[in-house]
C-alpha cells in the first residue's frame, strides 16, 4: 500500500540553525501539506501546496519557513533559523485530488524536531 | 474564531464494550469531517470521514454521526479492542477546497483487556 514517507525520523539542532525536513508524498497525489504537533497538543496546519505554489498558510508559517518541491517526488519544509519553540513533530500529508471536499489526506510518520 | 474541540480528554473502556468519542466544532462553513487515530510515535491514521450532506456513515466497526444543528460529531467504535487504544482526533476542513484541516484537541482512548 502506498504511503507518505518522511526523513529523518528525529532531527536535533542548535537554536539558530537551519533545518530541512523531507517528505516523499504518495506518487499520484497532487496536494501536499505540512502540519506540526507540539508535544501533548493538537495537530496544527502549517501550509498547503498545489501546482508548485503555496495555496494556503497559517500564522505559524512565517518568513522563517519555506516549502519546496525540488523534483517530482520530494516535498521539503525548511526552517531558516530555528527557535526553541519550533520543537515539535512535523507531519507531511498528501491528497490525491484538488477541489473536492471529502478527499482523504494521508499522513506520514512524522519528523521529531528538537531545538536545543 | 474557528475551532474544533472535544468534550472528554480521556476515555477508558473494557474490551468488548462500545466506545463513543465526541467532538464539537464551531465553523458552520465546514462541509467535511474526518476522524483520525494516532498511536504513540506515529502520524494520524484515517479512520472514517463524512460530508455535511450526510448524518451518518458506517465503516468496519466504526460509525460517525454528524449533527449540524448543534455542530456535533461523534465516533462510535463497536466491540472495542486493545488495539484501538490511541488518541483520536476529529478534524474539519472549514469549507475550503484546499483541504486545510483544523484538528481538535484529541481524546485518549484506553481499552483494558
Amino acid at each position: 500500500e502506498p504511503e507518505v514517507t518522511q526523513t529523518p525520523s528525529h532531527q536535533v539542532t542548535q537554536m539558530g540553525q537551519e533545518v530541512i525536513l523531507r517528505c516523499v508524498p504518495i506518487s499520484n497525489h497532487l496536494y501536499f501539506y505540512w502540519y506540526r504537533q507540539i508535544l501533548g497538543q493538537k495537530v496544527e496546519f502549517l501550509v498547503s501546496f498545489y501546482n508548485n505554489e503555496i495555496s494556503e498558510k497559517s500564522e505559524i508559517f512565517d518568513d522563517q519557513f519555506s516549502v519546496e518541491r525540488p523534483d517530482g517526488s520530494n516535498f521539503t519544509l525548511k526552517i531558516r533559523s530555528t527557535k526553541l519553540e519550533d520543537s515539535a513533530m512535523y507531519f507531511c500529508a498528501s491528497r490525491e485530488l484538488p477541489g473536492l471536499a471529502g478527499n482523504e489526506q494521508f499522513f506520514g510518520p512524522g519528523t521529531r524536531l528538537t531545538v536545543l | 474564531g474557528e475551532s474544533v474541540g472535544l468534550h472528554l480528554p480521556t476515555l477508558s473502556v473494557q474490551e468488548g464494550d462500545n466506545s463513543i468519542i465526541n467532538c464539537a466544532y464551531s465553523n458552520s462553513a465546514s462541509d467535511y469531517f474526518i476522524w483520525y487515530k494516532q498511536e504513540s510515535g506515529k502520524g494520524p491514521q484515517f479512520i472514517i470521514d463524512i460530508r455535511s450532506n450526510m448524518d451518518k456513515r458506517q465503516g468496519q466497526r466504526v460509525t460517525v454521526l454528524l449533527n449540524k444543528t448543534v455542530k456535533h460529531l461523534s465516533l462510535q467504535i463497536a466491540a472495542t479492542q486493545p488495539g484501538d487504544s490511541a488518541v483520536y482526533f476529529c478534524a474539519e476542513n472549514g469549507g475550503t477546497s484546499y483541504g486545510k484541516l483544523t484538528f481538535g484537541q484529541g481524546t485518549i482512548l484506553t481499552v483494558h483487556p
